[in-house]
């Protein structure tokens, strides 16, 4: 049964500190999606890729937060240094490009990040 | 921009019955896909139920069906005979196909109809 799995599932950090967020991807499934989850903006797309290529990342603070896919099964969400509004459960996502495919996200669990 | 509107941030419905919940979007585009995703306490985000714009038949997922109303811009869900399982978060969303030199693979949701069961 493939699925995305995200770590940590949880963390707690003080503000200040670096957060490394890791994604891996379904294997074979080459778009891969960070999503922010809060009370207040619901589901914000971060940043996403295509064949590891980052194609947008509009959404995402470019001073604090940085993503990146070193490889085909590995991304990463970092945010150095981390603030108390970055509080929220980061999702991650991937899928499987294709012409007219409907292309479904399959999200991962998520890590919810509580800044102190 | 396209845009994806839920109205209702909360609704019950007591067990076995039925229930509707709303989504509308505003898009100047002819061709798109619509969902509903799921997501209960555990946090998991489930597809529950895809529409592709150019057909006109609504999808129907078992005790899941969809009401798309092209024209009005509008795709509800309807829960029939709900269970306790069904209470979650849900989600209608929205997604523009594009050449594919130019896709846009992003997906735009709403803020979310949280749905508690009633035993």
């Amino acid at each position: 049964d493939a699925r995305v799995t995200q770590t940590p599932r949880d963390k707690v950090t003080e503000m200040g500190q670096e957060v490394t967020m890791r994604c891996q991807p379904i294997l074979g499934h080459n778009t891969v999606f960070w999503y922010r989850q809060t009370m207040m903006q619901g589901l914000e797309l971060l940043a996403y890729f295509r064949n590891r290529a980052p194609l947008d990342d509009s959404g995402m603070p470019k001073d604090r937060f940085s993503a990146e896919m070193p490889d085909a099964t590995l991304a990463t969400l970092k945010i150095q240094p981390s603030e108390p509004r970055d509080s929220a459960v980061y999702f991650c996502a991937s899928g499987l490009d294709g012409d007219r495919a409907y292309n479904e996200q399959f999200f991962g669990p998520g890590t919810r990040l509580t800044v102190l | 921009a396209q845009t994806v509107t839920q109205s209702q941030p909360e609704m019950s419905v007591q067990e076995a019955e039925t229930v509707t919940l709303s989504c509308t979007y505003d898009t100047s585009e002819s061709d798109y896909y619509l969902f509903w995703y799921k997501q209960p306490p555990s946090r998991q985000m489930i597809l529950v139920i895809r529409q592709e714009a150019y057909k006109q038949q609504n999808a129907t997922e078992n005790r899941f069906s969809v009401n798309f109303q092209k024209a009005a811009k509008s795709f509800s869900l309807k829960i029939s005979d709900s269970q306790l399982g069904d209470a979650a978060m849900y989600f209608c969303a929205y997604r523009s196909p594009r050449p594919y030199m130019n896709r846009d693979d992003k997906i735009i949701f709403g803020k979310g109809t949280r749905l508690h069961i009633l035993p």
